[in-house]
């Protein structure tokens, strides 16, 4: 059984500040990395997909991926309060299969 | 821009009624998915697609059936429905070509309650 584990928190962090969500994954042949951002009562929106080792960068949004460790996080710099909402990882996994596997979400507030 | 539409986004419905949940996509994608998504469950999925009248069952298949039968349509179908089935329900899609890394986009959802 392939797992994506997400802590549910509430994350809190203070408006202009870094928040730092993170992400672990069972299948150690994972191949493809995603963090989809929802709000409440809304669907979830893709803002960032990472596949290679290492940081990837867009705008305020910087993902990043340890295949070694097995983890992957996601880290918005200069919070904003409109960053509220719930983010997901997900993760397709080995085998040639193109089905994520969804964490269940952190739930991050900033806060003004 | 990639869209995902969903034919409603609030229904409300009755123990026992056929519900159809319609999705479609203008990307040509060839994979399409239904969800499910409930508090404190996350997502779960109920069926796929990978081609024109392909279908597989995902986790929670019990109780749903679908339909494709043109590439950018795929319906949900709740043959009976029961009052365990008022959920969100969220259709996406994703390429399935080769060489592409299968990001999947979502529809707005259909928030449904059945009574």
């Amino acid at each position: 059984q392939k797992e994506v584990e997400q802590n549910s928190g509430p994350l809190s962090v203070p408006e202009g500040a870094i928040a730092s969500l993170n992400c672990t994954y069972s299948d150690r042949g994972s191949q493809s990395f995603f963090w989809y951002r929802q709000y409440s009562g809304k669907s979830p929106e893709l803002i960032m997909s990472i596949y290679s080792n290492g940081d990837k960068e867009d705008g305020r949004f910087t993902a990043q991926l340890n295949k070694a460790s097995q983890y992957v996080s996601l880290l918005i710099r200069d919070s904003q309060p409109s960053d509220s909402a719930t983010y997901l990882c997900a993760v397709i996994g080995s085998g040639g299969s193109y089905i994520p596997t969804f964490g269940r979400g952190t739930s991050l507030i900033v806060h003004p | 821009d990639v869209k995902v539409t969903q034919s409603s986004r609030y229904l409300v419905k009755r123990t026992g009624e056929k519900v159809f949940l319609e999705c479609v996509q203008d990307m040509d994608h060839e994979n399409m998915f239904w969800y499910r998504q409930d508090p404190g469950l996350g997502l779960r999925l109920i069926y796929f697609s990978y081609d024109v009248k392909m279908k597989e069952k995902g986790d929670i298949p019990e109780g749903y059936s679908v339909s494709r039968e043109k590439k950018e349509r795929f319906s949900l179908i709740l043959e009976s429905a029961s009052t365990n089935q008022t959920s969100m329900y969220l259709c996406a899609s994703s390429s399935g070509r080769r060489g592409n890394y299968n990001e999947q986009f979502f529809g707005p959802g259909t928030r449904l309650t059945v009574l």
